[in-house]
């Protein structure tokens, strides 16, 4: 079966410092990938999507980047944090060859910059 | 571009109620995919139910089932005999049917948070 993780759950790092939360997906091959933020008391907002190896699309103009350096890993990373980047941050994958296209999440990575 | 619109922030149900949760989107295809969301306290985004647009036939996940309404654009999710593991943010979604490039991702509303009294 499919599974998804997420690393590392709790992080607190003070502004200006760097950010790399990784993403794993194990038990499928060529999924798309996403990165949503979740602020406090608001819904999911799109950061970053991949179709495949290298492939990055971003939603929003912002202080982060993505890459996907290999099928299955996605990593969120900034060079240096600003306070407006805390929150909940969840990665997601979806089959390709599914017509429904549900998501599904991983357990999330909670972010505090101080 | 398609929005999905959750008017309420909070609902209260009492343990073994029914309570309806609402949600309406705006689109202007006519294939898509509706999707409804549990959050937990432990925070991980777990699927409840799923809608394909072309199927009138409304969805049922043993006590979730949702009432699609495709030409009012609303798309409700109903939770019978409400328990106490029932009470977390939930979220409505919407996806294109279309495949490739940015008609892939899910567009979410904002939360319903509801809390199950016993």
């Amino acid at each position: 079966s499919q599974t998804i993780h997420q690393w590392p759950a709790t992080l607190v790092q003070p502004v200006g410092s760097p950010l790399s939360l990784e993403c794993t997906v194990e038990g499928t091959s060529n999924p798309n990938l996403y990165w949503y933020r979740q602020a406090a008391g608001r819904g999911l907002q799109l950061l970053f999507y991949s179709v495949g190896i290298g492939q990055i699309s971003s939603e929003v103009p912002q202080n982060l980047s993505a890459s996907r350096p290999q099928d299955r890993q996605f990593i969120l990373s900034s060079k240096k944090l600003l306070l407006s980047d805390s929150g909940f941050y969840l990665c997601a994958w979806r089959v390709i060859a599914g017509r429904t296209g549900e998501l599904f999440f991983g357990e999330g990575s909670r972010l505090t910059v101080l | 571009a398609q929005t999905v619109t959750q008017s309420q922030p909070e609902m209260s149900v009492q343990e073994a109620e029914t309570v309806t949760l609402s949600c309406t989107y705006d689109t202007s295809e006519s294939d898509y995919y509706l999707f409804w969301y549990k959050q937990p306290p432990s925070r991980q985004m777990i699927l409840v139910i799923r809608q394909e647009a072309y199927k009138q036939q409304n969805a049922t996940e043993n006590r979730f089932s949702v009432n699609f309404q495709k030409a009012a654009k609303s798309f409700s999710l109903k939770i019978s005999d409400s328990q106490l593991g029932d009470a977390a943010m939930y979220f409505c979604a919407y996806r294109s049917s279309l495949y490739g490039g940015a008609t892939n991702k899910l567009i979410f509303g904002t939360g319903t948070l509801l809390a199950v009294q016993p």
